[in-house]
């Protein structure tokens, strides 16, 4: 299995540009999460879908962040327009629930930096 | 009250010598613990994962879990250098599948 699939890995860009993050998530597996780090704030869940659907998004910091699980082979999480303080790792993990396992396997990661 | 919470560290042990990782969690309702290692510049790797109370031992590591105390741990027996990183305690929220993660405890085994 090739894992979950993130792109880009490194993003520089500049404040008030848009931003598009992409992930794949593991075949087979039914639920994705968005995540965020930071030195300051840790690892932050932002979204999560289950099934393609979002189940919880309390963690999206506004509304200049949106995500979107078109079919169950890719998601995308969208920032317009970006700020500075957007700069963090964005991780992707997926995980398989149901039958009381839940087991999370996280992307490489994109480092995004908002100049 | 922060959701997880660990101690930050460093975490400096002796290589051989058994390392001890402690997290307590804040929401009864959590079924579900897991211990994630993230070396400098990687993502999250799960290592461990505990269910029940009780010890789970898988190889090296033991996790522990005390619902009652609200309590999770891992042991990490025959320390080696390359165990150095940071480790993650992630549980649950509100019996979902969403997981809160504390801000992790670095760990330095020194050879």
């Amino acid at each position: 299995d090739a894992g979950v699939i993130q792109s880009p890995r490194h993003e520089v860009t500049e404040m008030g540009q848009e931003v598009t993050l992409r992930c794949k998530p593991i075949s087979g597996h039914n639920s994705l999460f968005w995540y965020r780090q930071t030195m300051m704030r840790g690892l932050e869940l932002l979204i999560y879908f289950n099934n393609n659907v979002p189940i919880d998004d309390s963690g999206m910091p506004e509304d200049r962040f949106s995500a979107k699980m078109p079919n169950a082979s890719f998601s995308t999480l969208k920032i317009q327009p970006s700020e500075p303080r957007d700069s963090a790792v964005y991780f992707c993990a997926s995980s398989l629930v149901g039958g009381g396992e839940n087991e999370q396997f996280f992307g490489p990661g994109t480092r995004l930096t908002v100049l | 009250q922060k959701e997880v919470e660990q101690n930050s560290g460093p975490l400096s042990v002796p290589e051989g010598a058994i390392a001890s990782l402690n997290c307590t969690y804040s929401d009864r309702g959590s079924q579900s613990f897991f211990w994630y290692r993230q070396y400098s510049g990687k993502s999250p790797e799960l290592i461990m994962f505990i269910y029940s109370n009780g010890d789970k031992e898988d190889g090296r590591f033991t996790a522990q879990l005390n619902k009652a105390s609200q309590y999770v741990s891992l042991l990490i027996r025959d320390s080696q250098p390359s165990d150095s990183a940071t480790y993650l305690c992630a549980v649950n929220k509100h019996s979902g599948y969403a997981l809160n993660f504390g801000k992790g405890t670095s760990l330095l085994v020194t050879p």
